[in-house]
């Protein structure tokens, strides 16, 4: 069965960049049926969706994160990773890697997240 | 683009029934039947529970159910059960690939 492992540093200094790495196994990144995408959780929070990406490397973002995410594909190593940038303590969080499966190839849309991977808390403090 | 509001907490007593209201606005929800809900215990990944607004995936008890009208979505849980405490999230896709979550529902079996 398809699961998804976050990786990358568990602190990150303020104003630095957060870059995390999620590793795909029991399936391919390649698929045309899905994007890939993270989602975080604040401490004691809501879920917040960060961005997606395509197997082709066209990446989607929210509004709100855009100036400062950036999301890659490396479909050889089946991963795909996550850059926030000059991080503050509100970017501290649970950061959630998962898959979500679209209506068609034509029209992209997320039906829904899943699998999730199990989280990785990042906390940005100096 | 603004979180869908949903009531922060919901309390029921083994056995009867609740429901939880997500309600968003016609770009999201009122527009797109892609409004799926995920279970979250304390310190575990979310869970999906309902898909397509109504929909259930393989394995998920049929106590649980979803329905949509307008620009809000609602999830019942039937039969309250202990293991159902748990805090409840709405999604919806937004257009242009993008999703929205709910702020969450706290879930308290009293």
């Amino acid at each position: 069965q398809l699961q998804l492992q976050e990786s990358g540093p568990g602190l990150v200094k303020p104003s630095e960049t957060l870059s995390l790495t999620c590793t795909v196994s029991g399936g391919s990144i390649s698929s045309s049926s899905y994007y890939w995408g993270w989602i975080r959780q604040p401490p004691g929070k809501g879920l917040e969706w960060i961005g997606s990406i395509y197997y082709t490397g066209s990446t989607y973002y929210n509004p709100s994160l855009k100036s400062r995410v950036s999301m890659s594909v490396d479909t050889s190593r089946n991963q795909f990773s996550l850059k926030l940038s000059s991080v503050t303590a509100t970017d501290t969080a649970v950061y959630y890697c998962a898959r979500q499966e679209l209506y068609s190839t034509t029209w992209r849309a997320q039906k829904f997240v899943d699998p999730w991977g199990q989280g990785t808390l990042v906390t940005v403090s100096s | 683009q603004s979180a869908l509001t949903q009531p922060a907490s919901v309390s029921g007593s083994p056995g009867q029934s609740i429901t939880i209201s997500c309600t968003g606005t016609s770009s999201d929800v009122g527009t797109y039947n892609f409004v799926s809900w995920y279970q979250q215990h304390p310190g575990k990944a979310p869970k999906l529970m309902i898909y397509e607004a109504n929909k259930r995936p393989s394995g998920v008890s049929n106590r649980f159910s979803g329905s949509k009208s307008g620009n809000t979505a609602s999830l019942t849980i039937s039969g309250l059960q202990a293991e159902d405490e748990a805090d409840y999230y709405c999604c919806s896709y937004a257009g242009n690939s993008t999703l929205i979550f709910g702020g969450g529902t706290k879930l308290t079996v009293l």
